[in-house]
């Protein structure tokens, strides 16, 4: 069935260096992808998210790059702070956009 | 808004209990999602519904599982009987009728003894 694959589980970079997290998807038909922060007790929180017909699109310190022909698409964080400290999971539609699935989740830990 | 809510944030119980959970989305959305998140599965979808009518419950696991949404501001989760193995955080999330985004509840964190 449909998948979404997620690297790394876990990641620790120096606060101020940039973070980046990679996906893979399975269905050649999804069209939107979402990327989600998960703090510490609290559900998921969409922080970003980008179409098919996009190669990239950029929010202040986070940016998301997509290549439809690998079916890759990779989160980036630059100046990366403490509060940048959470669970990242990526995500994809699948059929007509009803329904996305996640990935397994990153954590990630910045470093003082 | 007060977002997405559900209750309670915690639930302890004994195996063979029936357990419901509850799921307030926000208001004018018309699309729920109930999810479980465990450390082994990530997040599965369990099943969603557009205008309060479920429309893919392929992810419940068992029949032991049901949901219910009797109208566009509530919905529920039923385990019965309750398994250890239903032990989870169990999330809502809603999502406005044009829009892909979804919007998550606090979640119900479910422990079975």
């Amino acid at each position: 069935g449909e998948n979404v694959e997620q690297h790394p589980s876990t990641l620790s970079v120096q606060e101020g260096d940039s973070a980046v997290i990679k996906c893979t998807y399975s269905d050649s038909a999804s069209n939107y992808f979402p990327w989600y922060k998960q703090e510490l007790g609290k559900g998921p929180q969409l922080i970003i998210d980008i179409r098919s017909n996009v190669g990239e699109k950029k929010d202040q310190r986070i940016a998301v790059t997509l290549n439809k022909t690998a079916k890759h698409f990779s989160l980036h964080i630059t100046e990366t702070q403490p509060e940048d400290s959470a669970v990242y999971f990526c995500a994809a539609s699948i059929g007509r956009d009803d329904k996305i699935i996640f990935g397994k989740g990153t954590r990630l830990h910045i470093l003082p | 808004d007060a977002g997405v809510i559900q209750s309670p944030r915690h639930e302890v119980t004994e195996m063979g209990q029936e357990v419901t959970l509850r799921c307030k989305p926000i208001s004018g959305h018309n699309s729920l999602f109930w999810y479980r998140q465990t450390m082994m599965r990530g997040l599965e979808l369990l099943i969603y519904f557009n205008n309060n009518v479920p429309i893919d419950d392929s992810g419940m696991p068992e029949d032991r599982f049901s949901a219910k949404m009797p109208n566009a501001s509530f919905s529920t989760l039923k385990i019965q009987p309750s398994e250890p193995r239903d032990s989870a955080v169990y999330f809502c999330a809603s999502r406005p009728g044009q829009q892909n985004i979804q919007y998550f509840g606090a979640g119900t964190r479910l422990s079975v003894l």
